[in-house]
Order: structure tokens, then sequence, then C-alpha cells
């Protein structure tokens, strides 16, 4: 079945700093991928999304490429806040089009 | 637009209670998902349902678990007989339709309830 793997963390960073978490899947067809934040105490946000091969999602500064050829969708952001600490999934569809496969979450610390 | 809302936040049973959870999904919404989020990791879907209909329940546990979507109502995932392994957040999400061949629509998540199970 479908399957995501991304880095483990935390990531600590500055502000201002270049932020990058790896993330890779395994996919029979293509699926849609997503970035979820998850801030502390609350639900998943939803923070972008890629529906095909070579889309960009973008949000708040976020970016991700769905890449096909690497079977990646990294995200990035070219200058951290604090504001921006939080717990970062990375998700596929899955086969069946029912549920979203997640992956064991980022942490990232951003300090000041 | 109201969005997911889920009830309540905050659960404490002991071992051998009954747990009912609950989930609005956002209005306009028709299918509702529910996973669980133990502690240090990631969400595991447990079901997906549509109004009166159960879709896809390959990720709830075959015993003690339950989930129904009715035609009036909230959503209500039911743990019978807690343990306490059942501790977690249980998050419900929501999407207006979900379309076939491997693409999934986005999906959009409550607050959580954190269940303890003392």
């Amino acid at each position: 079945g479908n399957s995501v793997t991304q880095m483990e963390g935390p990531v600590t960073l500055s502000e201002e700093a270049f932020l990058t978490i790896n993330c890779t899947y395994t996919a029979t067809g293509y699926p849609s991928l997503f970035w979820y934040v998850q801030y502390p105490g609350e639900g998943l946000q939803l923070l972008l999304k890629a529906t095909k091969a070579d889309d960009k999602g973008s949000n708040k500064g976020f970016e991700a490429t769905y890449r096909k050829e690497t079977t990646s969708f990294h995200l990035e952001k070219g200058s951290v806040q604090v504001s921006d600490s939080a717990v970062y999934f990375c998700a596929v569809g899955n086969q069946a089009g029912t549920a979203l496969i997640f992956g064991k979450g980022t942490t990232l610390s951003v300090s000041s | 637009n109201a969005g997911v809302m889920q009830n309540p936040r905050h659960l404490v049973r002991r071992r051998g209670q009954e747990a009912r959870l609950r989930c609005s999904p956002m209005k306009g919404h028709s299918h509702v998902y529910w996973y669980r989020q133990l502690p240090e990791e990631g969400l595991k879907f447990m079901v997906y349902l549509q109004k009166e209909n159960i879709i896809d329940e390959s990720g709830m546990p075959k015993e003690r678990f339950s989930a129904e979507f009715p035609k009036e109502g909230p959503s209500i995932l039911r743990i019978q007989q807690v343990v306490r392994g059942d501790s977690a957040a249980y998050f419900c999400a929501s999407s207006p339709s979900s379309r076939p061949g491997g693409s999934t629509d986005t999906q959009y998540f409550g607050p959580g309830t954190r269940l303890t199970v003392l």
C-alpha cells in the first residue's frame, strides 16, 4: 500500500533560517500529497497540497513540489519565524482514496 | 463557516467504562474520517463514513470499537470497556467529497478529543 517517510526531528533553527523537511512516498498511481501542521494542543491544519506530478503547493511562505522522479514532496521555507514552531506531517492519499496515510511527524523549534 | 467540531475536548474514563466521542463535520461535508494519534506517533486512520454508511473500517480494531454517522446528528466513535492502551488523541476530519482512483479530497480536521484512561 501507499506510505510516506519523513525525516525525524527535532529540527532546531534560528529565526530567519532556511527550512527543509524531507518527505518521500511510495504509491500506486498518482495520489494527492499533503503537508499538515499541528500546533501544541490543537488539531491538524492543512498547510499545502499537490494533486499531480510537478505541482507546487504553497502557503504562508512554505512550498513543496510533487516530484514523481524522486518520489518526494519536501517542505521548504526560506525564512522561518518563531511562530512556525510546530509539528509538521507529510501525508499521502491511500490507494482506495478513502484515507490519508501520515508520516510520523517532524517537530520544528525556532528560536529568536 | 464553522469548522469541524468535536466534543468533548478532554475525556477521562476508568478502565472498563465506555467512551463516546462526537464529531460534527463542516457544513456541506458528508464524509467523515476518524484517526487516532498515540503519543509520539503520527495519525493512524481508523474509519471512513458517509451518512448512514461505513465505507472503510480497515483501521478500526475488531473489538470494542464502533463508529456511526446517522442521518441526523454527529458522527460517534464509541469505545467499549476502555483499557489504558486506548489513551490517545482522537481526531475527526471531514471532506465534501471523495474522488475515485486513489486521489483523496482535502480533509479538514477538528481539534481532537484527548482520551485518558485511568
